[in-house]
């Protein structure tokens, strides 16, 4: 089944606790992208990758980081969280690295963050 | 700045009544407008794609318009199901230099009751 996964769904943290929430999928999708959707607010860009070890700022990049290292993965690293990243995050993959087109644009079932 | 506004904010039908969603946007330059289904703590599910030469694009029960001169775009749903309860987003795309930029709308919550 093709399926974008994510991993933890659910997180309760401190600040200053680094953390990683891992994305992968299994669609051979070249275009992989983390969204945080806050309410009141439309999905916002954190970063995306158009394939292997090319990543760029979406957004709002402040705080986040990424790696590529392999075309299925694609983890999200805060690597000292604050209480303003509390939010629900979303990993999304897609076929062509260019970005989704009129590619359908597969999410991830969503992870909820709490930082404390 | 690109933006994309939906409106009701949120909205109550009856089962089997019909409904209409919209989306106006201020994109440039235009790609594509998507509409999302998102159910309560789920990822967003692809409903329908349409580029500037497409003005509708039915999926089962939902039909989308696209409206490229006025820039709005609406969500038809036909004969509503308790299962249709969700948000709605509208998502535009913006290619430049062969890049692209997808701008989100905050959705229009749906709520279907018996």
């Amino acid at each position: 089944e093709a399926q974008v996964t994510q991993n933890p769904r659910y997180l309760i943290t401190v600040t200053g606790k680094k953390l990683t929430v891992t994305c992968s999928q299994n669609m051979n999708h070249e275009y992989m992208s983390w969204y945080r959707q806050d309410p009141g607010l439309g999905l916002r860009q954190i970063y995306y990758s158009m394939n292997v070890e090319v990543t760029d700022k979406g957004d709002v990049p402040e705080g986040y980081k990424v790696s590529r290292k392999e075309k299925r993965n694609f983890p999200l690293i805060l690597e000292s969280p604050s209480p303003n990243q509390t939010s629900l995050y979303f990993c999304a993959s897609s076929s062509h690295g260019a970005g989704p087109g009129t590619d359908t644009q597969y999410f991830g079932p969503g992870t909820r963050l709490t930082v404390l | 700045k690109n933006q994309v506004e939906q409106s009701p904010q949120s909205l109550i039908i009856l089962e089997g009544k019909n409904c209409t969603l919209q989306c106006n946007y201020t994109v440039s330059p235009f790609s594509n407008l998507r509409w999302y289904k998102q159910d309560t703590g789920r990822g967003p599910v692809s409903l329908t794609i349409m580029t500037f030469s497409e003005n509708t694009k039915s999926n089962g029960r939902y039909t989308a318009t696209l409206d490229a001169d006025t820039k709005q775009s609406s969500l038809h749903i036909t004969a509503s199901q308790l299962s249709d309860s969700a948000s709605y987003i509208c998502v535009v795309s913006a290619r430049d230099f062969g890049n692209e930029k997808l701008t989100f709308g905050t959705g229009t919550r749906l709520t279907i009751i018996p």
